[in-house]
Formats: C-alpha cells, structure tokens, sequence
C-alpha cells in the first residue's frame, strides 16, 4: 500500500516485555517521528530520523530505542514495557526540505498499546 | 525552548454560526501547519502557512499567518457538524532538523 503504514494497530502486552511497533513509508521520505498521544499532554516527540543510520532523542525518549537501517521503516521498541508506556503511538514522516519549502509530516494511522 | 498555545482548548459550537480559534507561539517563525484529527483516528493536514500574511481556505475553514504577532487564527464560517474535531497547529524552527512543535490542540464540538 502507498503511504505510511504502522503495525499493529492495536496491541495488549505485560509490563516488562519488549515490544516493537512498526513503521513503513512508501514515499522515500528523509525524515521520520516517533510520537506519543496522551489525554492532557498532546502529541510529544520520542524520537526522529533524519536518514537511514541517523536518529536523534525527541522531548520523551527514555525506555524506548529506535533504529533506521532502511530509509522506508522506523521501528520503535519499548525494551522494558512500563505501564506509562499505554498509549497511541502515531509515526510521521515528511519530505527533505529542499525539494519543499514545508516540513509538512504525514501521519500513519497509529498503534493503540496497552500495557497490563 | 518554543512554545505553542493553543485557545480555548474547548469550544462548543452552535451550527451556523462563525468561530474563530487561535493558535500562539512563542519564537519567530515563518512557517504554521494546522492538522484535524477525529476521534480514534490519525492526524490529517489542513493547510500548511510559509509565510506572513498567508492565507488558506478549504470549505469553511480559512487559516491565516501573522508571524510579528506569532499568531495564526482558524476561522469557522457557519458551523456544521462535520467540522467536530480536534485541531492542532504546529510551528517549526529553522535548522530544527523538519521537527514541528504542536499545540495541545483544540477539540470543536457542533451542536444542533
């Protein structure tokens, strides 16, 4: 499918375990995001992309590690899932600047987790 | 550290009628994004302002820019229940690597 997908959507796990969220863009787009949404917090960065092999810590990176080694997937792993870590997780990703005078983000549908 | 306020973060609309939402940040920037997002559902973009004085209309929502007051305004012309949702606005910086800064966004509800 074209676009920015995110796998799974929905996802119940137990404290402690490691989880991955997948991340996967079809339009070759340099930069990708990590957020979280929570009532009462908005949308917080976790962590970006600017290229394949160059990631960087957003506002709220701590208990999750992020890797690039394709330019189309982004995936986000919680190594240690704490249940603060309940949330929607929202992936973006948005053209190099210099092909746009906009860094508009596209938005992938989210991953609903849960953890118990 | 940039900094963007979004108000009321609530706003009961009555159909018909014209709203007009804001949306402050707090370091120059020439350039605003606004995003809707519906309930259990992703953020969709609305319009993208580059510059001072720019102008977007889509339907009855018209967007403005005015970067020396670090302020963009949505303008709601005759509500209807199709425009209930949430709407963000997002500001980024030069040189901040394509992060954008959101507000904490503004959920419109329309009643008959």
């Amino acid at each position: 499918d074209a676009g920015i997908t995110q796998s799974p959507r929905y996802k119940i796990t137990e404290t402690g375990r490691q989880v991955t969220l997948m991340c996967h863009q079809t339009w070759s787009h340099s930069y990708m995001f990590w957020y979280r949404q929570d009532l009462g917090h908005g949308l917080r960065l976790i962590y970006y992309s600017a290229a394949a092999d160059i990631t960087d810590k957003g506002e709220v990176p701590d208990g999750y590690v992020v890797s690039r080694s394709k330019t189309e997937n982004f995936p986000l792993t919680l190594e240690s899932a704490t249940r603060s870590q309940t949330s929607v997780y929202f992936c973006a990703s948005s053209p190099y600047a210099s092909t746009s005078s906009s860094y508009e983000q596209y938005f992938g549908p989210g991953t609903r987790l849960t953890v118990t | 550290e940039l900094k963007v306020e979004q108000n009321p973060l609530f706003l009961s609309m009555q159909e018909g009628k014209n709203y007009t939402i804001y949306c402050n940040y707090s370091t120059t920037s020439d350039r605003l994004y606004w995003y809707r997002q519906d309930p259990g559902k992703s953020l969709e973009s609305l319009f993208v302002l580059l510059s001072n004085g720019a102008v977007k209309q889509e339907g009855r929502l018209m967007a403005s820019l005015d970067t020396k007051a670090r302020l963009s305004t949505l303008h709601i012309t005759a509500a209807v229940h199709d425009l209930s949702a949430t709407y963000f606005c997002a500001v980024d910086l030069p040189g901040a690597n394509s992060k954008l800064t959101f507000g904490k966004g503004i959920t419109l509800s329309v009643r008959p």
